[in-house]
């Protein structure tokens, strides 16, 4: 069964800051993640995609994220935080082997900058 | 362009009560998906359209929840006999195609259930 973890509810950064927002994924198959970041009142805005390829994934917003599969993880990262990047981030997989296209979402990661 | 429209944005519905929930896909776009969106959870998967064809309901957590996209485009998400845990926001999301994988979600439908 597919799964995807986030284990921190909240991450606090300064701005300018790097950031991290981690994720790690349970897949069977071949994974296809994502990253998908919440504003408040705002439908959720895809950042970026790891499909295939180069492991480092650049989206969005100056956004990138790795792909480890030794590790299972897929953590999001940002070289200098903004205040305006304060929102609720989720990380999400599909097994792009399972031959459907269920995709699974983390429970969400809340970021704040603080200025 | 226009992106995903979801209709009603909040319903409050009383217990056993039918809704039913509307989401316009951008023009175009082939995949059409549904979600579940619990208070402090990520989107929980409901179902998944290519087309006009339901591909994958297996997310639909009982018989009383029921989605139809019948020409293509416009999706109806109807839930019958509302219970208090079926409150949440449900996301409609569209793509361009099933191999395309970035999806457009819409703003959501609040759904509360007394």
């Amino acid at each position: 069964a597919q799964s995807v973890a986030q284990p921190e509810d909240q991450v606090n950064v300064a701005e300018g800051n790097p950031l991290t927002v981690k994720c790690t994924y349970s897949v069977s198959g071949n994974p296809y993640l994502f990253w998908y970041v919440q504003y408040p009142n705002r439908g959720l805005q895809f950042l970026l995609k790891y499909i295939t390829g180069d492991n480092l994934v650049k989206g969005s917003y100056g956004f990138e994220a790795e792909f480890n599969k030794s590790q299972t993880s897929f953590h999001l990262k940002k070289p200098s935080a903004l205040v305006s990047d304060s929102a609720l981030y989720f990380c999400a997989v599909r097994d792009a082997s399972s031959g459907t296209y269920k995709y699974i979402f983390g429970t969400g990661t809340r970021l704040k900058v603080l200025a | 362009g226009a992106g995903v429209s979801q209709s009603p944005r909040y319903k409050v519905a009383k217990r056993g009560q039918d809704v039913a929930l509307r989401c316009d896909p951008i023009s175009g776009h082939v995949s059409l998906f549904w979600y579940q969106q619990a208070l402090g959870q990520g989107p929980e998967f409901l179902t998944y359209f290519q087309n006009e064809a339901q591909l994958d309901k297996s997310g639909l957590p009982s018989d009383r929840f029921f989605a139809e996209r019948p020409e293509g485009s416009v999706s109806t998400l109807k839930i019958q006999r509302t219970q208090q845990e079926d409150s949440a926001v449900y996301l409609c999301a569209s793509s361009r195609s099933s191999g395309e994988e970035t999806q457009y979600f819409g703003p959501g439908t609040r759904l509360l259930v007394l």
